[in-house]
């Protein structure tokens, strides 16, 4: 099974701030990898397809890069909106999906 | 606007089942695949399982195969999680997850399953 791995698992920015977050599988899996948004107490939200395409209606700060195996989840100027816990999800074939262990993201 | 309503969570003991359902709405319910997704409090998220949109195939995690099992009833617009021998390792919000070209763009609220003696 791929196992996806994500660092740093937690960090604090101040506002403003860029922020990267990078995943990374342990085989090729192409840009077949999506990010998502987590709120505490909500579901998960879409913000990155296929590595690097925005989902519509996701403000342009967030963007996503990389093929293979590794990854790179930014956000341009962190918001305070923006506190949550950010996960990337491998899906090779959609008979295995995983997810990363999540990066949790809060303001200095 | 796409609605996914899980229920069926709820206590049980070790070893008990529990069936979950995932209504869905405001879509073309048998146009699509769709997951089960799990997060144990304070933890990450998990998936669980996965049915095609004619319900022909399915697919599990290790953690849960051979003891869940995902159905759908597309007259009904339901998508079904069977859970048997359920242990306290299983204890987690479930919830239900549209598939759209392999990114999960819709989410339920999720249903809690507690697994306490």
């Amino acid at each position: 099974d791929i196992q996806m791995t994500q660092s740093p698992s937690s960090l604090s920015a101040s506002v403003g701030d860029r922020v990267t977050i990078t995943c990374q599988a342990s085989q090729d899996i192409s840009n077949y990898l999506n990010w998502y948004q987590q709120k505490p107490g909500k579901a998960p939200k879409l913000l990155i397809y296929d590595a690097s395409y925005l989902e519509a209606g996701v403000p342009s700060r967030f963007s996503g890069s990389g093929s293979g195996t590794d990854f790179t989840f930014t956000i341009s100027s962190l918001q305070p909106e923006d506190i949550a816990t950010y996960y990337c999800q491998q899906y090779d074939n959609l008979s295995r999906v995983t997810f990363g262990p999540g990066t949790k993201v809060d303001i200095k | 606007q796409v609605q996914l309503v899980e229920s069926g969570g709820g206590v049980v003991q070790p070893g008990r089942s529990l069936r979950l359902s995932c209504a869905a709405s405001g879509f073309t319910f048998s146009s699509y695949a769709l997951h089960w997704v799990r997060q144990a409090p304070g933890k990450g998220l998990e998936w669980v399982a996965v049915i095609s949109y004619d319900g022909n195939n399915k697919y599990y995690a290790d953690s849960v195969k051979g003891r869940f099992t995902i159905s759908r009833d597309n007259s009904k617009n339901t998508v079904y999680l069977q859970m048997n021998s359920l242990t306290t390792e299983d204890a987690a919000v479930y919830s239900c997850a549209r598939d759209t070209a392999a990114r999960f763009d819709s989410w339920g609220q999720g249903t809690l399953v507690t697994v306490s003696s």
